[in-house]
């Protein structure tokens, strides 16, 4: 089976501009999380969806957002862009809410 | 806020020895799981246990889990170069429906 793919896999950014950042889970799974991953704040969770329904919701702003579409691959967008929101975006997928199984990784850059 | 702590948050071993590395948590979990990341393969599931387990096993990885004291370890036996990378805690809490949080990780060097 083809693992979890997210695209871009680098991305740079301004300030003030915005950003969508794709997943697709493996066959299969239908629960995607989102991760940020940075040095100081380490992995923050974003969000759960389980088909198309959002399960959860970490302590973002609601700059952050995301969805699900019917064939279980995942969006988030982020507005409004901050020097602080460069990072490790990482997507997760699983069939269990357990084990997960991670994507590489977008790494945002915003300048 | 991170559910779970790491300790040490780095560790340096020669490759042939033992790295045990801890976890603590806050409130009462379900299950705990151990992930490792490192720059080749990105993040990897290792290893579940449930809240009623004590041990549990997979090849060289040995996890504990002491639900009294709110901890778990993690112990790698004879440690190889690949074995660097770091190493996270993540628990899903018990309660109602809480998503699963990471710990802060505990970077391990394995020295050839």
């Amino acid at each position: 089976k083809a693992g979890v793919t997210q695209t871009p896999r680098y991305l740079i950014k301004t300030r003030g501009q915005q950003v969508t950042l794709s997943c697709s889970p493996i066959s299969g799974h239908r629960s995607v999380s989102w991760y940020q991953q940075t040095p100081g704040q380490g992995l923050q969770f974003l969000f759960e969806y389980f088909s198309e329904t959002q399960r959860n919701k970490g302590n973002f702003p609601g700059r952050f957002s995301g969805r699900q579409f019917s064939n279980s691959r995942s969006e988030m967008n982020v507005s409004t862009l901050e020097l602080g929101d460069s990072a490790l975006y990482l997507c997760a997928s699983s069939v269990d809410f357990l084990e997960q199984y991670f994507g590489p990784g977008t790494r945002l850059t915003v300048t | 806020s991170q559910q779970g702590e790491e300790d040490p948050q780095a560790l340096s071993i020669q490759e042939g020895e033992n790295a045990t590395m801890n976890c603590s948590y806050k409130t009462s979990i379900n299950n705990l799981q151990w992930y490792r990341q490192n720059s080749g393969r990105g993040l990897v599931h290792l290893i579940l246990i449930r809240s009623n387990e004590r041990e549990k096993h997979s090849g060289r990885l040995r996890v504990t889990l002491d639900t009294s004291k709110k901890s778990s370890s993690l112990l790698i036996t004879a440690s190889r170069a690949a074995d660097t990378a770091s190493y996270f805690c993540a628990t899903d809490p018990s309660g109602g429906y809480q998503k699963v949080t990471f710990g802060t990780g505990t970077k391990l060097q394995v020295i050839p």
